[in-house]
């Protein structure tokens, strides 16, 4: 059974305090690794679809790396703000095609930064 | 563009009770899913559409059924409900490439009591 695992579940930082978080998935048959960011009340936003071992991709105060051989991929946040509070997802696709958005979500890091 | 677009927002069944959620995306994207989430769990896939035409099971899939109506439009019906079904729903596009991201639209909450 496969299976993505995410650390930690939940994460209190100050504002302006730097933190990231852990992904790890089967380092077998590997296509991609998806994050998305989901606000409470709302639905969840794709942050980075990452392919390649060694990539890291940025998207503002947001990075992410990705280890394809050992299985894990790390999101940072650089001076966290008040409104990067969400739940950061990552999911691996079980295949490609038609297959790709068949994805196993894990359960999410949930991330409350306080003013 | 108004992206994925579910309906309704909220349902409330009786144990028994049938009904459809609808689903449509205007990004002229191929694939088509259904998620479900619950407490504690991650998103589950429930079913999938990869292309105009096709449908497969998720990870879930008991209980739903599915119909593909065009490229547009992916409907999820549950043909007698149960208290297990009780979830919060999201309907998703993509692109048929293997690195696109997955759209989510804002998510029916259905409880079936």
């Amino acid at each position: 059974i496969l299976n993505v695992e995410q650390s930690p579940q939940s994460l209190h930082v100050q504002e302006g305090d730097s933190t990231n978080f852990t992904c790890s998935f089967p380092s077998s048959n590997f296509y991609a690794l998806h994050w998305y960011r989901w606000e409470t009340a709302k639905s969840p936003e794709a942050l980075f679809v990452m392919t390649l071992n060694g990539d890291e991709k940025k998207k503002g105060r947001i990075s992410a790396t990705l280890n394809t051989k050992e299985g894990y991929s790390y999101l940072y946040i650089k001076g966290s703000q008040p409104e990067d509070s969400a739940t950061y997802l990552c999911a691996f696709p079980l295949g490609y095609g038609g297959s790709q958005g068949n994805l196993i979500f894990g359960k999410g890091t949930k991330l409350s930064v306080k003013p | 563009n108004a992206g994925v677009t579910q309906t309704p927002k909220f349902q409330v069944l009786k144990t028994g009770q049938s009904m459809t959620l609808q689903c449509a995306q205007d990004m002229n994207h191929n694939s088509m899913y259904w998620y479900r989430q619950d407490p504690g769990m991650g998103l589950r896939l429930i079913y999938y559409s990869a292309s105009e035409g096709t449908t497969d099971k998720g990870e879930v899939p008991n209980g739903y059924n599915v119909s593909r109506l065009n490229k547009r439009e992916f409907s999820l019906r549950l043909e007698s409900a149960a208290p297990s079904q009780t979830s919060v729903y999201f309907c998703a596009s993509s692109e048929l490439v293997y690195n696109s991201p997955l759209h989510f639209g804002n998510g029916t909450r259905l409880t079936v009591t």
